[in-house]
């Protein structure tokens, strides 16, 4: 197993097309999240996977956002009519079930930048 | 609100030297893991060091360790021995509410200079 891996690695693309990226995370791991982090900022909570069950969402989801886990393994993170607001670095990161199995393994990162 | 507060944005130490890292977090969860990542240039995030809530003693991994004061709500970084690959950001966080909701810091961007 190589970690978690994020694909692709960078998206340039124009305002108002639609990107989607995708996260393979640990294979045992059951629990997967997405994060979104800008220039010179910490991660920022998106959304957070149980299995296949997405069990939270940010309100910084907006609903041009969504996640899926099919079958609880990868994860696609789809973001509709993208605006110049969306460009970020989407990190994707995954853990084991449990509270005291909480260590967070991140991915290197999707970035977008939309022009 | 479950908050994170990093007050230093911007350090840096001589190689070999010690420098602390502040965090400071506002939570009124009693059961919570605190954690240090470090995000070297370009690569990914990595775990340095955690701290379980419950237990006063502070952790230590090698060359860092933490200053955990609950009371103070508060959970510094020391970097002892610093070198050169230690240059990253570091991102306080920590975990809440049964290991759902990680909360992280603005971080601090620490450099090591030769």
């Amino acid at each position: 197993d190589t970690g978690v891996s994020q694909n692709p690695r960078h998206k340039i693309t124009k305002r108002g097309q639609n990107v989607t990226f995708r996260c393979d995370p640990i294979s045992e791991h059951n629990r997967l999240y997405w994060y979104r982090q800008t220039l010179g900022q910490g991660p920022e909570f998106l959304t957070y996977f149980q299995n296949e069950a997405q069990l939270e969402k940010s309100r910084l989801l907006s609903d041009r956002f969504s996640a899926e886990r099919p079958k609880g393994s990868f994860s696609t993170l789809e973001i509709q009519r993208t605006e110049q607001g969306d460009s970020a670095m989407y990190l994707c990161a995954s853990s084991l079930d449990g509270f005291g199995a909480n260590v967070l393994t991140f991915g290197a990162g999707s970035r977008l930048t939309v022009l | 609100a479950q908050t994170v507060t990093q007050s230093q944005p911007e350090m840096s130490v001589q190689e070999a030297e010690t420098v602390t890292l502040s965090c400071t977090y506002d939570t009124s969860e009693n059961n919570y893991y605190l954690f240090w990542y470090k995000q070297p240039p370009s690569r990914q995030m990595i775990l340095v060091i955690r701290q379980e809530a419950y237990k006063q003693q502070n952790a230590t991994e090698n060359r860092f360790s933490v200053n955990f004061q609950k009371a103070a709500k508060s959970f510094s970084l020391k970097i002892s021995d610093s070198q050169l690959g230690d240059t990253a950001m570091y991102f306080c966080a920590f975990i809440y509410n049964y290991g759902q909701n990680f909360v992280f810091g603005p971080g601090t961007r620490l450099s090591v200079l030769p």
